[in-house]
């Protein structure tokens, strides 16, 4: 029962912002949306998450629609140790997050 | 600051044999601690979560257990590992107190491949 929908991959130029995006259209009102990345074989880092406002902190920002049912994670200037799988997890306070199968960013030179 | 241990971070072991991973989280007190498995190419998928000492929840059934001997220690064991055993196996941590959006945080994991 998938929560989130992401694209499967996506190619950024190097110094680009990329904008990766994320619906979920059946978050309920206590949920927060979270985004981890996992750079290959290694543990999943967590990003940044948010309720309703735009969150931003020194990785990325999270715009969140008013609606609430989609959102963008956005990395400012993309480098190539950004390459990673990243996970939009919506989740509340029942300790369990869903991990899905994530959008694959290449970052390209 | 807070920071999570877990060993070994590979370990191959042959079918039937016993199993147990250990993670130990600094920096923190009662933390709820979770173990994952990801199978090569998929998702996280939470095998169980702890809320205290002696407290383990089961998301999935299966040959593996869990245990919580101490506040900042998890242990995942089995008795007898099956070939689908085989995978990436993750323990998270996350705040007990503050705000309902703790998020977790997660070591560097062990691969366990089963021959």
């Amino acid at each position: 029962d998938a929560k989130t929908t992401q694209p499967p991959s996506m190619d950024c130029a190097e110094g680009r912002a990329a904008n990766l995006p994320c619906n979920h259209s059946t978050i309920s009102g206590n949920e927060y949306v979270y985004w981890y990345r996992q750079i290959h074989s290694q543990g999943p880092q967590y990003i940044i998450h948010g309720l309703k406002n735009n969150e931003t902190n020194e990785m990325a920002s999270l715009i969140i629609t008013e609606d609430r049912k989609s959102s963008t994670l956005i990395l400012p200037h993309a480098t190539l140790r950004d390459t990673a799988v990243y996970y939009c997890i919506v989740g509340g306070n029942d300790y369990k997050l869903s991990f899905g199968a994530g959008t694959t960013v290449t970052v390209r030179a | 600051s807070q920071t999570i241990h877990q060993w070994p971070a590979t370990l191959v072991q042959p079918v039937g044999s016993p199993l147990s991973l250990e993670c130990t989280v600094e920096g923190t007190s009662n933390p709820n601690l979770y173990w994952y498995r990801q199978a090569a190419g998929r998702g996280l998928q939470l095998l169980f979560y702890s809320v205290g000492i002696g407290q383990i929840s089961s998301e999935v059934p299966q040959n593996l257990s869990a245990s919580r001997p101490q506040d900042r220690q998890f242990i995942l064991s089995s008795k007898k590992l099956l070939l689908s055993d085989s995978g990436f196996y993750l323990c998270a941590w996350s705040p007990a107190r503050g705000p309902s959006s703790r998020p977790q945080h997660f070591g560097d994991g062990t691969r366990l491949s089963i021959l």
